[in-house]
């Protein structure tokens, strides 16, 4: 079975919403969760390292306050797409250790 | 960081034929993964690979990290093996295991 289990598979939302992704590893304490966004036939782009009780760490051109992310747990990370616009639509998959979860496709009205 | 290259981008195979599929990296790296993206986006995992070569079915991988590639075999192909194939040679140490994906390689198999 699963050993990342990420929420929502899809979501659609209203331009201007905030939208929250969770990623949680089943089976194992994840101190470390990374957060990938792929474009439509491209690959996958680390956005960020998730580090558990300290701020994450973003990669460069990814915005801070675009892209929340709480790692407030061992099993448990959040991505919170604030203020999303359509330009933020896209998939968006999480990872532990060397376990992915299912992705979340997010497509802003 | 490392730089990751994929040959060939796209492949379109006939039912039944073999394929190989390169990934090239700039850096040494301590291990390496394939992936499989199906038609959903679900990343499955085929192989952890940081040296040698493994066989799983009709796939299997060899790398040579010393020379810095990694090769995927595909035999017998059938239809369901379309999709999209990543090579994602990963650096891992104190407790953190990142990930740098190649542009992938594409396959499509027709009955």
């Amino acid at each position: 079975g699963a050993v990342v289990s990420q929420h929502p598979s899809w979501v659609i939302c209203k331009s201007g919403t905030s939208v929250k992704i969770e990623c949680r590893s089943l089976d194992f304490q994840a101190t470390t969760m990374f957060w990938y966004r792929q474009f439509p036939k491209q690959s996958l782009m680390l956005m960020a390292t998730s580090n558990e009780g300290s701020k994450a760490t973003y990669e460069q051109g990814v915005e801070k306050d675009k892209f929340l992310i709480n790692h407030a747990s061992l099993t448990l990370s959040t991505l919170t797409v604030t203020s999303a616009h359509p330009e933020d639509s896209s998939f968006y998959i999480c990872s532990a250790l060397w376990y992915f979860g299912a992705g979340t496709r997010l497509s802003v009205l | 960081g490392i730089q990751v290259e994929q040959s060939p981008p796209d492949l379109i195979l006939q039912e039944g034929a073999n394929s190989t599929l390169r990934c090239n990296f700039s850096d040494s790296v301590n291990n390496l993964q394939w992936f499989h993206q199906n038609p959903w986006g679900q990343l499955i995992n085929l192989f952890y690979i940081p040296s040698g070569t493994k066989q799983n079915g009709r796939l299997s991988a060899t790398t040579v990290a010393t020379e810095r590639y990694s090769l995927l075999y595909i035999s017998s192909s059938q239809t369901t093996d379309s999709g999209v194939y990543f090579c994602a040679p990963a650096y891992s140490g104190a407790g953190s295991y990142q990930l740098t994906f190649g542009k992938g390689t594409k396959l499509s198999v027709i009955p």
